[in-house]
């Protein structure tokens, strides 16, 4: 079946613009995360959907960054007034449920650049 | 916080060496430990993982035991291939299994 796929795959924008990056997991998955990788990082852990559960906000950096979730399907991440150092690529992951152990499904990413 | 230290990379060996790759953990808890891999244009995938203290993941030849006395989840492989060039992460699984990554390694065999 089909894996998690995410949209644009590439952005450029310019500082200040506001930017939105899109998530389609696996189908039946009721937990999506989001994760950003800077480069020469690690993965970055932003925030973590679980059904109709309130998210887990804990990893998202500022208050520029907001995602939503409709029901167990799609989910937008939106970067207000981006800044130069969101510049990063942004990783969608999806799980059968947020239960311990479970392996999380990762999409391709979305490359972000922030001129 | 939880958090993950893995070696310094990037890493170069010849096809059919002995590999070893350090990670080591700080966590709250009883967390699930994972390799993931990015192999050269493609995404993060699962390599192996496991969930409790003593568990051995394993998979395509690569083996990690999970070691809560030392807290460590080293990945070995006994002989590399050129397809395992690739870059390696270990991560840590916490609260609503949200992953903790490290920074990540390059590894690079050569024929």
């Amino acid at each position: 079946g089909a894996g998690v796929s995410q949209s644009p795959s590439n952005k450029v924008t310019e500082k200040g613009k506001d930017v939105e990056l899109r998530c389609d997991p696996i189908s039946g998955h009721t937990a999506l995360y989001w994760y950003r990788q800077r480069l020469g990082q690690g993965l970055e852990f932003l925030i973590y959907f679980q059904g109709n559960s309130a998210p887990d906000k804990s990893g998202l950096p500022s208050d520029r960054f907001s995602a939503e979730r409709t029901g167990e399907s799609v989910s937008t991440l939106t970067i207000q007034r981006t800044q130069q150092e969101d510049s990063a690529v942004y990783l969608c992951a999806s799980s059968l449920n947020g239960r311990h152990g479970n392996e999380q499904f990762f999409g391709p990413g979305t490359r972000l650049t922030v001129l | 916080g939880d958090s993950v230290t893995q070696m310094e990379g990037p890493v170069t060996l010849s096809e059919e060496a002995f590999l070893t790759i350090n990670c080591t953990y700080t966590a709250t808890g009883y967390p699930s430990l994972f390799w993931y891999v990015q192999y050269p244009g493609e995404g993060l995938q699962l390599l192996l993982k496991a969930t409790k203290a003593d568990d051995k993941g394993s998979n395509k030849g690569f083996e990690a035991t999970y070691r809560k006395e030392t807290t460590s989840f080293h990945l070995e492989k006994g002989s590399v291939q050129v397809s395992d060039s690739a870059v390696y992460f270990c991560a840590l699984g916490g609260a609503n299994s949200k992953l903790t990554f490290g920074k990540g390694i390059t590894l690079s065999v050569r024929p």
